[in-house]
């Protein structure tokens, strides 16, 4: 059963680089896309971005110009990074596997989430 | 459009049945999936497809579709079932629906 561990700095100051990491353990990465989300305090769910095993990435248009995602497909493992971070980047911040073929389409598993607070 | 409509709050009787809806142009073209969230717990996916449950989610959850509408059921709630419900299409997310069990 894949399950999908993550982990980064949970506390940055305005204008600092969020960085994050989720491992793949127990599945393939081949096939899918990995993905990163994201939820504000008492908010719902926004898809940040996503990348597959070749490195092909699609970003959320509204964070596009600030999102990097990025893999590691020896250690299987995918990374985000968001640079000039603000307040309004705090949130819980979730990596999933995304599986889409044709009209079916989900996010399954997720990581365990991890708390990035934005805070001078 | 990619957005996707949910209402905010729903309740139901305990052992009752109710439907969670979400609406969105992009309904038509694809399935939604379902995901439930309780405080300070990551999403869990519940629906996905025309109609399928994954592996532990249990057979009161039922998903169905009809042009830009896409419906989670739970027939016979209960207590554990009160969560946040979120719908997706693709990458994008509804705005979740609150539920709770009376």
């Amino acid at each position: 059963q894949v399950q999908l561990q993550q982990w980064g700095a949970g506390l940055l100051k305005p204008s600092e680089t969020l960085s994050l990491t989720c491992a793949v353990d127990g599945g393939s990465f081949i096939g899918y896309y990995w993905s990163w989300i994201r939820q504000p305090p008492g908010k719902g769910l926004e898809w940040i971005g996503e990348i597959n095993q070749s490195g092909s990435t699609n970003y959320n248009p509204s964070l596009k110009s600030r999102v990097a995602i990025s893999v590691d497909t020896s250690k299987n493992q995918f990374s985000l990074k968001v640079s000039s971070v603000a307040a309004a980047d705090t949130a819980v911040y979730y990596c999933a596997r995304f599986k889409g073929f044709g009209i079916n389409n989900w996010f399954d598993p997720w990581g365990q989430g991890t708390l990035v607070t934005v805070s001078s | 459009s990619s957005e996707l409509t949910q209402d905010p709050a729903v309740s139901v009787a305990l052992g009752q049945t109710v439907r969670i809806t979400c609406q969105g142009d992009s309904l038509r073209n694809y399935y939604a999936s379902w995901y439930q969230q309780k405080p300070g717990q990551a999403p869990v996916l519940v629906i996905y497809g025309k109609d399928n449950r994954p592996s532990g989610i249990p057979d009161r959850f039922s998903g169905s579709s009809s042009g830009n509408t896409a419906s989670l059921t739970i027939t016979g709630a209960q207590a554990e079932d009160e969560a946040d419900y979120y719908c997706t299409s693709r990458v994008f997310f509804g705005g979740g629906t609150k539920l709770t069990v009376l």
